[in-house]
């Protein structure tokens, strides 16, 4: 199984400044001859499911906000927010679907300093 | 508007049996996978259990594979978590998730609110 390591478990930022998430995975997750990255990153706020945010590493979902940016390619991938907002509070997860089992990095829990 | 109705949680003693549900609706059922992935309380995600659109390939993780059972009826837009044999290490809240594409090699696009199944030893 590939083993999707998050760093830091948490993190405290202030709003308005940059808050950064980082994956690694234990072999890569690029398609070559798709070039593709087959990583995604979901939100999870307390008490709800998760939701979508990232997927193919760096392309946003629909109706995402354009301060979350994702970036990296083989088995390092960023998670960035650009300027952070109160409601960005929640935990963050990376996930690998490139292989089987899809498997979960074990979440950054990102909070307001 | 995509919706997934997960139901079908509870409290039930080790060794004993649930069937999870989730309706969905809003998109075009018969062409995506769909899966269920869970949460213990307190951690983080795991993959359960998949199930491509038409020709009923299943996958399970090693956890749950001999004792949960995926499936899923078209005509009904309807998908199923049959769970034998239950663990308390089973005890989580069950998402359902429908994948991006056809295949379940794509992320997780919609969740269901998510049920709780708790095992008691």
């Amino acid at each position: 199984d590939i083993v999707m390591t998050q760093s830091p478990d948490s993190l405290a930022v202030s709003l308005g400044e940059r808050a950064t998430i980082n994956c690694k995975s234990s072999q890569t997750v690029l398609y070559s001859s798709k070039n593709k990255n087959y990583l995604a990153w979901y939100q999870q706020k307390p008490g709800q499911p998760p939701k979508l945010l990232i997927y193919w590493a760096s392309t946003r979902e629909s109706g995402v906000p354009d301060r979350f940016s994702g970036s990296g390619s083989g088995t390092d991938f960023t998670l960035t927010i650009s300027s952070l907002q109160a409601a960005d509070v929640a935990v963050y997860y990376c996930q690998q679907y490139f292989t089987s089992p899809p498997t979960f990095g074990q979440g950054t829990e990102l909070e307001i300093k | 508007e995509v919706q997934l109705l997960d139901s079908g949680g509870g409290l039930v003693q080790s060794g004993g049996s649930l069937r999870l549900t989730c309706a969905a609706s809003g998109f075009t059922f018969s062409s995506h996978a769909m899966s269920w992935v869970r949460q213990a309380p307190g951690k983080g995600l795991e993959w359960v259990s998949s199930i491509s659109p038409s020709d009923g390939t299943t996958f399970h993780a090693d956890s749950v594979k001999g004792r949960f059972t995926i499936s899923r009826d078209n005509s009904k837009n309807t998908l199923y978590l049959q769970m034998n044999s239950l663990r308390a290490e089973d005890t989580a809240v069950y998402y359902c998730a429908k994948s991006g594409g056809i295949t379940y090699y794509s992320p997780f696009d919609y969740w269901g609110r998510g049920t709780l199944v708790t095992v008691s030893s």
